[in-house]
């Protein structure tokens, strides 16, 4: 199965600063890499995703990055704000098609 | 459109009862799967349904199951409740099996499970 490793587990920032989260896979046929948000009490949520065939994605302030080759992809978010606050989730799909997810990154932005 | 709607949100059971949590997937949505979060341990896959069958199954005992119905709605179980089964049980729904791009995955509030 696909093993999923997840870095920083916390990370505190200040409000305006950016946020890098990386997530390590070890599935080479993983081929789908979806970020979710978990706000506290609250389900998790899609933020954003990418297919291996595309190296960068960016919405505004959040951005993936994927390197196939190292087998990681991280999320970027730039210029945070309070409500940024939560729990980062990586979850890629490999082989099995069932997505695998990390143990989390809780980000916490100070104002 | 109504999201995934999952009940009950909050229940306590005794050491060795059973309980059925379900769900209700987005309308049009086929496909439905199950997680279990614990601190520290992030989303824990349980199994996922199909069109009524059980396509894929998490490492975990065999006193966790599960089935779905016709209309898609989805019900698990839990037999011979251990302490170590308090946990926030998530349901999510997507419009085919497998997480890929344009096939995103929907979790509901989830149901908070305490064994005491």
């Amino acid at each position: 199965g696909e093993n999923v490793e997840q870095h920083p587990s916390t990370l505190s920032v200040q409000e305006g600063d950016s946020a890098v989260i990386k997530c390590t896979y070890s599935d080479s046929a993983s081929n789908y890499f979806p970020w979710y948000k978990q706000e506290l009490g609250k389900r998790p949520q899609l933020i954003i995703d990418i297919r291996s065939n595309v190296g960068e994605k960016k919405d505004q302030r959040i951005a993936v990055t994927l390197n196939k080759t190292a087998k990681h992809f991280s999320l970027h978010i730039t210029e945070t704000q309070p409500e940024d606050s939560a729990v980062y989730f990586c979850a890629p799909v490999g082989g099995s098609y069932i997505p695998t997810f990390g143990r989390g990154t809780s980000l916490i932005v100070h104002p | 459109k109504a999201g995934v709607t999952q009940t009950p949100r909050y229940l306590i059971k005794t050491r060795g009862q059973q309980v059925t949590l379900s769900c209700s997937p987005i309308s049009g949505h086929r496909s439905v799967s199950w997680y279990q979060q614990t601190p520290g341990q992030g989303l824990q896959f349980l199994f996922e349904y199909f069109s009524e069958t059980q396509r894929n199954k998490g490492n975990f005992p065999g006193r966790f199951s599960g089935r779905q119905f016709s209309n898609s709605r989805s019900e698990m179980n839990v037999s011979t409740l251990e302490l170590g089964d308090s946990a926030l049980y998530l349901c999510a729904s997507s419009l085919v099996p497998g997480g890929d791009f344009g096939n995103t995955i929907y979790f509901g509030e989830g149901s908070w499970l305490t064994v005491v």
